[in-house]
């Protein structure tokens, strides 16, 4: 069954330093999403990606943040200048136009 | 008003009982409706997609009142296995496209 992919499964930065989160959305899906899920708290929406480009993005997605998709299969997570506040869960979602569907995620430590 | 609200939970019941979720939208465009499933430390999995007509599958029925914007999830005869929280998740496509989750009502079934 295909799934989306992403590493690494634990990231833990120092602050300030930037991180690149990787994941391999489904091959045939042409919608990507990051969400994120602090400790305890929602999933909550950060950016959506489609024909090569951010379709939307949410007040969280400030300027600390960039999408990339480099290749034809690699969709990838920037953020510049991590802080303290950046420590969550972060999903990746690919869509075919109906449901998503989620990467296992990455727990980012900011310390 | 939140794009997506649920009801905050948490819902403690014993084994076998029913259990009821209900979820409100607030964007009358929406198109898609789910009810994803997430484990502690997890992915969102999807549960089932919602239809206007209502929708079993199994213990679960879903249920969608696009007059009233309003979603609803019915467990019978729940099972220790249910123990989870319930994401009500909306979305809609276009040029740009958005998933948005509520903030999940944990269930916990008790033996």
């Amino acid at each position: 069954e295909p799934e989306v992919t992403q590493t690494p499964s634990h990231q833990v930065t120092q602050m300030g330093q930037e991180v690149i989160l990787r994941c391999v959305p489904i091959s045939n899906h042409l919608y990507f999403y990051w969400y994120r899920q602090i400790l305890g708290q929602k999933v909550e929406f950060l950016v959506s990606f489609y024909n090569n480009e951010i379709s939307e993005k949410s007040e969280i997605f400030d300027d600390q943040f960039s999408v990339e998709r480099p290749d034809g299969s690699n969709f990838t997570l920037k953020i510049r200048s991590t802080k303290l506040e950046d420590s969550a869960m972060y999903f990746c979602a690919s869509s075919a136009n109906t449901e998503a569907f989620f990467g296992q995620g990455t727990r980012l430590t900011v310390v | 008003r939140k794009e997506v609200e649920q009801d905050p939970g948490p819902f403690n019941v014993p084994e076998g009982a029913t259990v009821a979720f209900n979820c409100t939208y607030s964007n009358s465009a929406s198109q898609s409706f789910f009810w994803y499933r997430q484990d502690c430390r997890k992915e969102p999995k999807l549960l089932m997609s919602v239809y206007s007509s209502g929708n079993e599958d199994g213990r679960f029925t879903a249920q969608l009142n696009r007059a009233s914007q309003y979603i609803s999830l019915l467990i019978r005869d729940s099972k220790l296995s249910d123990s989870a929280t319930y994401l009500c998740v909306v979305s809609w496509y276009s040029s740009a496209s958005k998933i948005i989750f509520g903030s999940g009502t944990r269930l916990s079934i008790r033996p």
